[in-house]
């Protein structure tokens, strides 16, 4: 199993207040991406870094922000939550840039409920 | 606009059955497929692939079977087995960009 941990695995908010949530991999690989899944949509990226300080928008991204100080750490930040970011959040990582490789892994995922 | 669709939500086969998990694509410039499989409080896990110039790739008791005409492919797990009782995820990959565009998922029940 690639070595990828999410942290924290569940957490309840109130809307408004800011979240961060942490991906951390021990994998050194390059490539990072943020996802949340959704009943009705499947997962839709959110944001990805294909290295420390580069990052860029996925389809869903509004309403979050991201950062990448380290390549071990993507982080995933909710500036002010709402009931529409509850979700399930899930951190992929992979050594390649495309993704016409079978080399996607995924963390165990967060669990986001805003009230 | 949902460019990957998987029209059934949920499927329930007999164990020892054949399981046909379906597909459809709208953007004519994906160029590889991959299924992805799910369990309860778990990130999905990479199962099977094709590429665009193939029809059929087959890992064991999984098969992906690819119609670039239709903009269709299936997955075929046979037999069917208690442990495959999970979320099947389809996604794809379009030449020159690095990102996956996953379906919404079908639900697969095997009843013992």
């Amino acid at each position: 199993d690639a070595g990828i941990t999410q942290s924290p695995r569940h957490k309840v908010t109130e809307t408004g207040t800011p979240v961060t949530l942490r991906c951390h991999q021990t994998e050194n690989h390059r490539y990072m991406y943020w996802y949340r899944q959704d009943p009705g949509h499947g997962l839709r990226l959110i944001h990805y870094s294909y290295g420390v300080k580069d990052t860029d928008k996925g389809e869903v991204s509004d309403g979050y922000s991201v950062s990448r100080s380290k390549t071990e750490d993507f982080l995933l930040t909710l500036e002010s939550a709402t009931s529409s970011q509850t979700s399930v959040y899930f951190c992929a990582i992979s050594p390649v840039l495309t993704a016409s490789t079978d080399t996607q892994y995924f963390g165990p995922g967060t669990r986001l409920t805003v009230l | 606009d949902q460019q990957v669709k998987q029209n059934s939500p949920s499927l329930s086969v007999q164990e020892g059955r054949i399981s046909i998990l379906n597909c459809d694509y709208t953007n004519s410039m994906f160029d590889y497929f991959l299924w992805y499989k799910k369990y309860p409080a778990e990130g999905p896990t990479f199962l099977i692939s094709i590429s665009s110039i193939k029809d059929k790739n087959e890992d064991g008791r999984f098969t992906v079977f690819l119609n670039k005409s239709a903009k269709h492919l299936s997955l075929h797990i046979v037999p069917s087995q208690p442990g495959d009782s999970a979320v099947y995820f389809c996604a794809a990959s379009a030449i020159g960009n690095e990102k996956l565009t996953f379906g919404t998922g079908t639900r697969l029940t095997i009843i013992p």
